[in-house]
């Protein structure tokens, strides 16, 4: 019973240019909605996170958008840069955390 | 620095075997979970704990084992029962806003049945 998917397993985009990393939920009781990063042989590191009442956060290039009636989310980095390129994770909380597949993005100098 | 140590980074085992995965973290958290990752899947929570001397069971528990008998320490043993163990496991802890803050991950242990 997968609760947050992940449907696109990669994405490759130009230095400078936006990547949008996408995210569904089935599971409306969700309350706060992250993002984490993950380089080879390490573990996820968190990136961000946004609370189920908020539709938009924002940290520096990267802004994380909440839609609730679609019960979606996504990640956008602006600009993206080569040190980006790494596998990110969607995660959802509420009493436990769930993790979807991961994207892999890719960013060509 | 403070941090989640996993230990070993990788690990072989034979059939029939039970294997200890150790995680060792001094970040002062109360709260640990041990997940597993498997290629195209999400990380699935395998046991978890709130505090010393408590853990709970996740979502894919059966044939692992775990103790909680220090709060910086939580292993995880595969036992013989798990049908299909080779995977990547990572540990994880957490302060009491784990779910706004994230969690803190190990580097994580590849075991790889023999």
């Amino acid at each position: 019973d997968q609760q947050v998917k992940q449907n696109s397993p990669s994405l490759s985009v130009q230095e400078g240019r936006i990547s949008i990393l996408n995210c569904d939920y089935t599971n409306s009781m969700f309350d706060y909605f992250l993002w984490y990063k993950k380089y080879p042989a390490e573990g996820p590191t968190f990136l961000i996170s946004i609370s189920s009442i908020k539709d938009k956060n924002e940290d520096g290039r990267f802004t994380v958008f909440l839609n609730k009636s679609a019960k979606h989310l996504s990640l956008h980095i602006v600009p993206s840069q080569p040190g980006d390129s790494a596998v990110y994770f969607c995660a959802a909380s509420n009493n436990d955390m769930r993790f979807g597949a991961g994207t892999r993005l890719t960013v060509k100098p | 620095d403070g941090g989640i140590t996993q230990s070993p980074k990788y690990l072989f085992r034979k059939e029939g075997q039970n294997v200890t995965l150790s995680c060792e973290q001094n970040l002062n958290h109360d709260a640990m979970y041990w997940y597993r990752q498997d290629p195209g899947q999400g990380l699935r929570l395998i046991y978890y704990s709130q505090i010393v001397n408590d853990f709970q069971k996740g979502d894919i528990a059966e044939g692992y084992s775990v103790s909680r008998e220090k709060k910086e320490s939580f292993p995880l043993t595969v036992t013989s029962a798990q049908k299909n163990p080779t995977a990547f496991y990572l540990c994880a802890s957490s302060d009491p806003w784990g779910a706004i803050n994230g969690y803190t991950f190990g580097s994580g242990t590849r075991l790889t049945v023999v």
